[in-house]
């Protein structure tokens, strides 16, 4: 089956830094979503994004399917934004089945 | 927008026991929901995709006889832990697919707060 590794797995900011996650996935996608999971489970969305780049405030992604990969943005860091960032695919003619990656697990310190 | 709803947040029965766990679609009607479970520190794994009015679909691996998937209606899926161990203890999170929210030509997934359930 598809392969969907995140990197990095672990990552402590302090607050008001940047930093950049990455979505490799081993096949051909056709939906990209970018979830952040808060500290009571929920998955919030973040962005739907199969290909090209969307911003939302203080974050934004990027999505490359030629090259098979996504990358997203967060920009000055609040404490909020701890949390496990996941990213998740579906596999071109699979459906609307998500496959989700390995997460990054992100604190931002004060 | 595109909120969807978890029954009971969290669940504590004794082995042998069933429990049953509603998703609702506040806001808009799905056709399709998941289900899907997650262990502490991983990631989460679909269990079964549920579609209104026909039978779920089940990944490999899960036991359709253990865990029972109902579709009722366009904003209601429930999963049902048969006869539950402390192995089936977990995160349980359902989700519901909505088609071209966002301006893109396809399904968006919205999940659920999820439930977790605690077998002893």
């Amino acid at each position: 089956g598809i392969q969907v590794e995140q990197s990095p797995p672990d990552l402590i900011l302090q607050e008001g830094a940047n930093s950049t996650l990455r979505c490799n996935f081993s096949d051909s996608v056709n939906n990209l979503q970018w979830f952040h999971q808060n500290p009571w489970g929920q998955l919030i969305n973040l962005f739907y994004i199969p290909s090209g780049t969307k911003q939302n405030g203080r974050l934004s992604a990027t999505t490359v399917a030629t090259e098979r990969y996504s990358l997203l943005y967060i920009s000055s860091s609040q404490t909020t934004d701890s949390g496990v960032y996941f990213c998740a695919v579906t596999l071109t003619g699979g459906g609307n089945k998500l496959t989700f990656g390995t997460g990054t697990q992100l604190k931002v310190e004060l | 927008g595109a909120v969807v709803s978890q029954h009971p947040s969290w669940v504590i029965c004794k082995s042998g026991t069933s429990v049953k766990i509603e998703c609702r679609s506040l806001d808009f009607q799905a056709t399709t929901m998941f289900w899907y479970r997650q262990f502490p520190k991983q990631s989460l794994m679909l269990m079964a995709t549920s579609n209104e009015g026909s039978k779920a679909t089940y990944e490999q691996g899960v036991e359709k006889d253990k865990f029972l998937i109902n579709h009722a209606s366009l904003t209601l899926s429930t999963l049902t832990v048969t006869s539950a161990h402390p192995e089936d203890s977990s995160f349980y999170i359902c989700s519901a697919a909505l088609y071209g929210r966002t301006g893109f030509l396809g399904y968006e997934q919205y999940f659920g707060p999820g439930t977790r359930l605690t077998v002893t």
